[in-house]
């Protein structure tokens, strides 16, 4: 089993609309959960990250961490067509030791003006 | 100002060859990661160094041998390519306490014809 499951995609959606993106996880330890957006034929960059449980909200964006149910999910409000890109979850563990990031295998969206 | 740069962009070459990739960042980070990015957009680490040492070695072919000549770079040199190894490969970097976020490099397609 993965440490990291994520949804791959694609998913397609029409501008303005609510778009959910999920990823479940095996490791009880992991204590920071992160999104990334990676554009095309770019390298990915970090869009918002959560330590422990909770919500975090940026703008059009909320990131939210379950982790009785090691599941996390990133909401986009009003998707816009520059949101298309593939969103790649990620995860560590709060030790510095190896200092080890792990990612989901992305999931591909496409927001349709 | 870049701050994770890679060379080259691209690199073709045939099976059999070897090539390097380079990797600089400006950012005073003290860990540098090489990771494999295949076709379906899965993000694999490769190798992580903290401070020129090598504390991250996944299971990943010795033709693969990465060398951190000071905590700024970090190459990687693969020998004998074969046409598995085609894929992006991403450099990124990492402060070690700094639990969220790794900045990206911007890539290398390697196509090994």
């Amino acid at each position: 089993q993965k440490e990291v499951e994520q949804d791959p995609g694609p998913l397609s959606v029409p501008e303005g609309a609510i778009v959910s993106l999920n990823c479940t996880y095996s490791n009880s330890a992991f204590q920071y959960f992160m999104w990334y957006r990676q554009y095309s034929r770019k390298g990915p960059e970090l869009l918002m990250y959560t330590y422990s449980s909770g919500n975090k909200e940026d703008g059009r964006f909320t990131a939210q961490v379950d982790k009785s149910s090691k599941y996390i999910s990133l909401f986009i409000r009003d998707s816009q067509p520059s949101d298309s890109a593939t969103y790649l979850c990620a995860m560590k563990t709060g030790s510095n030791t190896g200092n080890q990031f792990y990612f989901g295998t992305g999931t591909s969206l496409t927001v349709i003006p | 100002d870049t701050a994770v740069s890679q060379t080259p962009k691209y690199l073709v070459t045939q099976m059999g060859n070897d090539k390097s990739i380079k990797c600089e960042q400006n950012l005073g980070h003290d860990t540098m990661y090489w990771y494999k990015q295949d076709s379906k957009k899965f993000l694999k680490i490769m190798f992580s160094y903290n401070n020129k040492e090598l504390i991250i070695n996944e299971t990943v072919p010795n033709r693969f041998s990465p060398k951190s000549p000071d905590k700024a770079h970090l190459n990687l040199h693969i020998n004998s390519l074969e046409l598995g190894d085609s894929a992006v490969y991403f450099c990124a970097s990492s402060q070690a306490g700094q639990n969220y976020e790794q900045y990206f490099g911007p890539g290398t397609r390697l196509t090994v014809t």
